[in-house]
């Protein structure tokens, strides 16, 4: 069975710092790999995605994510953070023709002054 | 503006009274979904619709149903709700069937059940 696993429940780091965020996945089939952060008190928003291709992505807000598939893994960087990163971070796997995302537990972040 | 709505935002109830929470999408998608979000564990799909009346079953659909009338709406209905159905709820839509690619998250409701 297809599973995600993100082995930082909570992250902490100070503002400026860099940050990586992991994410590993099991799966059988070539994975579609998202990455989501929730904000307080907000629905999930997409950063970036993979498909296919370029094995480094961009996303919105400065995050850019690598996958490797020797790895099975999708870590999330950030080179350096602001206080609004602060949020909940869920990486997510789905492939062509599954009918459901499967997602992480989550990784919260907290940014230090 | 494109978006994903949901109604109510929060939600208190007793166990055994049925609830309803609105779910509607403006962007014409023929995917939507529904998920509740625990503690530690995640989202967790509950159920799922891939077009006008067509709708399944996610991975915990005990003690929910859908309906699937209109293309913009996919209403969750909690016939008698109880207290493990405490959680926040997410609908999600896509712009393209199957879930496999990128869905638009309304902002979640909280429901509460005493």
């Amino acid at each position: 069975a297809q599973s995600v696993t993100q082995p930082d429940i909570h992250i902490t780091v100070s503002e400026g710092a860099s940050l990586e965020l992991r994410c590993n996945y099991s799966y059988g089939a070539t994975p579609y790999l998202f990455w989501y952060v929730q904000s307080p008190g907000q629905g999930l928003q997409l950063l970036l995605k993979y498909f296919s291709g370029d094995t480094l992505v961009q996303g919105i807000k400065g995050f850019e994510a690598e996958f490797k598939r020797s790895q099975s893994s999708f870590n999330l960087r950030k080179p350096s953070v602001h206080w609004s990163d602060a949020a909940e971070y869920f990486c997510a796997v789905g492939r062509r023709g599954a009918q459901k995302l499967v997602f992480g537990q989550g990784t919260r972040l907290t940014i230090n002054p | 503006e494109a978006q994903v709505t949901q109604n109510p935002r929060y939600l208190i109830t007793v166990t055994g009274k049925k609830l309803t929470v609105t779910c509607s999408q403006n962007m014409n998608h023929e995917y939507m979904s529904w998920y509740r979000q625990d503690p530690g564990l995640g989202l967790r799909q509950i159920y799922y619709s891939m077009n006008v009346e067509v709708t399944d079953k996610g991975d915990v659909p005990e003690g929910y149903k859908v309906s699937r009338k209109e293309k913009r709406n996919f209403p969750l209905i909690l016939e008698s709700p109880s207290p493990n159905q405490t959680s926040l709820y997410f609908c999600a839509s896509s712009p393209r069937q199957g879930a496999a690619y990128e869905q638009y998250f309304g902002p979640g409701t909280r429901l509460t059940v005493t």
